[in-house]
């Protein structure tokens, strides 16, 4: 069965700063996706990664995928505080379609 | 011209009474699913139907039971409901023919069960 974790789950970072968020997935998948999610509101899509070295950029938030690895990244550039939200990335499971979420990293960016 | 909408946004109701969620795309897309997100923020995908056709049916109890009239609306209906079932529930939509096959979520409604 897929598992998809995240780490970190919380992020306080200073604005300015730069961090990494990290998504690992158990089984074979060609599909990752990143969402963003503000408090009490709906999820974003931010990034459709289809194939291995998949890199898509927007801003300050740049994700890659490394299907070999299991591993996809959202890299956040010089935070500010309109990025703070909570990151979820997504993996289609292969055998049954089914989108499973990780746990999601809450990030807070603080002056 | 909402792409994906969802009614009630906010529930809150009795143990043991009957809601229904409802669940409208306007994006022509072909399969619409429901996930449930608890109070830790985990999300977890409950249904979802493919041009009316039940395709992914998830351990959820039976008192769960969705219905699509037609591609563009996916209800939840869940009977006697329990203080477990308190939890945000999302709508959401997708093109599984496409190459991206993106899901596009509603904004979500929140089940309170007192």
């Amino acid at each position: 069965e897929l598992k998809v974790e995240q780490n970190p789950l919380f992020l306080s970072m200073q604005e300015g700063k730069n961090y990494t968020i990290y998504c690992n997935y158990s089984t074979t998948s060609d599909r990752l996706y990143w969402y963003r999610q503000d408090p009490g509101k709906s999820l974003e899509s931010l990034f459709v990664l289809l194939s291995n070295g998949a890199v898509k950029q927007e801003g300050r938030l740049m994700a890659s995928l490394d299907t070999k690895a299991r591993l996809s990244t959202l890299h956040i550039t010089a935070a500010v505080h309109d990025l703070s939200a909570t990151y979820f990335c997504a993996v289609v499971s292969y055998n049954t379609d089914k989108l499973i979420f990780g746990t999601g990293t809450r990030l807070q960016v603080f002056p | 011209d909402t792409a994906v909408s969802q009614t009630p946004k906010y529930l809150v109701t009795q143990m043991g009474n009957d809601k229904s969620i409802k669940c409208e795309q306007n994006l022509g897309h072909d399969t619409m699913y429901w996930y449930k997100q608890d109070s830790k923020k985990f999300l977890k995908i409950m249904f979802s139907y493919n041009n009316k056709e039940l395709i992914i049916n998830e351990t959820v109890p039976n008192r769960f039971s969705p219905k699509s009239p037609d591609k563009a609306h996916l209800n939840l209906h869940i009977n006697s409901l329990e203080l477990g079932d308190s939890a945000v529930y999302f709508c959401a939509s997708s093109q599984v023919s496409g190459s991206y096959n993106e899901q596009f979520f509603g904004p979500g409604t929140r089940l309170t069960v007192l």
